[in-house]
């Protein structure tokens, strides 16, 4: 079946510094990629998606490509802030008539002043 | 736009009680999910369903039944509740895209 390997946390950094958040991943079939962020108290809301080889998702700073080759989907953002503080979940999610949704472990990040 | 609703947001049970969690979604979603989140263990499937009528068990299935008589609702249900069921459970909607998500139920088995 599925499964996501995430890099583990908890990820500690200052404000205006670099983030990369590693996701790599085996399916079935061509899945669709995920990720997810859970800000304290909330559930899981999607952050960014790509959807087929080499597309970048993008949302609020954050980007992820789609490495078919490396089967990786690393998180990266340019300088985060301290709203950035929560859970982050990469998922893929397989294609065909299965469409479960495999989630990592989660990374938290904790970003301070 | 009420999106997914999970009721009830807290409960706590003592061992061997039964309860059921009902999730209902207004977005006519197809797919629909059940989830456990504990610390360290990430997000893991129960058991989920890809239409009316049709259920299917996830990673962690055992101690949990579902069902999916109307589209718009999926009901977990615990017949005897063991402390290893004390979690906090995410249901989820979605159409094959990206998943939405309610805002969890925090259940404690003592």
């Amino acid at each position: 079946g599925d499964s996501v390997t995430q890099m583990e946390g908890p990820v500690t950094l200052s404000e205006e510094a670099f983030l990369t958040i590693n996701c790599t991943y085996t399916a079935t079939g061509y899945p669709s990629l995920f990720w997810y962020v859970q800000y304290p108290g909330e559930g899981l809301q999607l952050l960014l998606k790509a959807t087929k080889a080499d597309d970048k998702g993008s949302n609020k700073g954050f980007e992820a490509t789609y490495r078919k080759e490396t089967t990786s989907f690393h998180l990266e953002k340019g300088s985060v802030q301290v709203s950035d503080s929560a859970v982050y979940f990469c998922a893929p999610q397989g294609g065909g008539s299965n469409y479960k949704l495999t989630f990592g472990k989660g990374t938290l990040l904790t970003v301070n002043p | 736009n009420a999106g997914v609703t999970q009721t009830p947001k807290f409960r706590v049970l003592k061992t061997g009680q039964s309860m059921t969690l009902l999730c209902a979604q207004d977005m006519n979603h197809e797919y629909m999910y059940w989830y456990r989140q504990d610390p360290g263990m990430g997000l893991r499937l129960i058991h989920y369903s890809v239409g009316e009528g049709t259920t299917a068990k996830g990673e962690v299935p055992d101690g949990y039944n579902v069902s999916r008589l109307k589209k718009q609702n999926f009901l977990l249900g615990l017949e005897s509740a063991a402390p290893s069921q004390t979690s906090v459970y995410f249901c989820a909607s979605g159409q094959g895209t990206e998943a939405f998500f309610g805002q969890g139920t925090r259940l404690t088995v003592v």
